[in-house]
């Protein structure tokens, strides 16, 4: 299994500009998350979703967006880039009992919006 | 403020020593615990977990250990490594808090001294 995937692995954005950060795993997790972190901090939980076509906020939703349409995927939409939305993104997953049970990450995608 | 963080948010030890990360929480509520490792430029790697109905796991070369009475959480690495070099964080997923959210402290950085 290829665990947890992220493109791209490093982008620059001009502020106002648009990107998907694409995220897939493979190993049938129905529970699948998206956190930024930024320099010198913890994680902090933007979406997440417990099953195909079911999403929920995070602590820190604002000026994202996602959508699973499938169990593999779970994209992250940033609509109007801003200068604080430079940080690196992890997506996770978990087994199917949830978060209770360990979260996979992948290898993050760095963001610098300019 | 975060309900999870840490003691120190550097740790230097000299290669073969035990180290000893520390973290507290504030919510009585959490009931499950997990440390993780991240090393530079990676995605956070499950070390181990613990259950709020106990006060001690052994991995290989770790423990983790919970005070409940003082809401505090250890990470014991033995003989470390250079290898352990890492930032470690803990996360606590609280059972009265929504499906999949777990709350990640800043991290303490381990350097490990040859």
């Amino acid at each position: 299994n290829a665990g947890v995937t992220q493109t791209p692995k490093f982008r620059i954005l001009k502020i106002g500009q648009s990107m998907t950060l694409q995220c897939a795993q493979d190993m049938n997790h129905n529970y699948m998350y998206w956190y930024r972190q930024d320099p010198g901090m913890g994680l902090k939980l933007i979406y997440y979703s417990v099953g195909a076509g079911i999403t929920d906020k995070g602590e820190v939703p604002n000026g994202y967006n996602v959508s699973r349409s499938t169990t593999e995927d779970f994209p992250l939409r940033l609509e109007l880039a801003a200068p604080s939305q430079t940080s690196v993104y992890f997506c996770a997953s978990s087994y199917p009992q949830g978060a209770r049970e360990t979260q996979y990450f992948g290898p993050g995608t760095r963001l610098l919006v300019l | 403020g975060e309900s999870v963080g840490l003691h120190l948010p550097t740790l230097s030890v000299q290669e073969g020593d035990n180290s000893i990360i520390n973290c507290a929480y504030s919510n009585s509520a959490s009931d499950y615990f997990i440390w993780y490792k991240q090393e530079s430029g990676k995605g956070p790697q499950f070390i181990i977990d613990i259950r709020s109905n106990m006060d001690k796991r052994q991995g290989q070369r770790v423990t983790v250990l919970l005070n409940k009475t003082v809401k505090h959480l250890s990470l014991q690495i033995a003989a470390t490594q250079p290898g352990d070099s890492a930032v470690y964080f803990c996360a606590e997923n609280m059972s009265t808090g929504s499906q999949g959210n777990l709350i990640f402290g800043k991290g303490t950085k381990l350097s490990v001294k040859p």
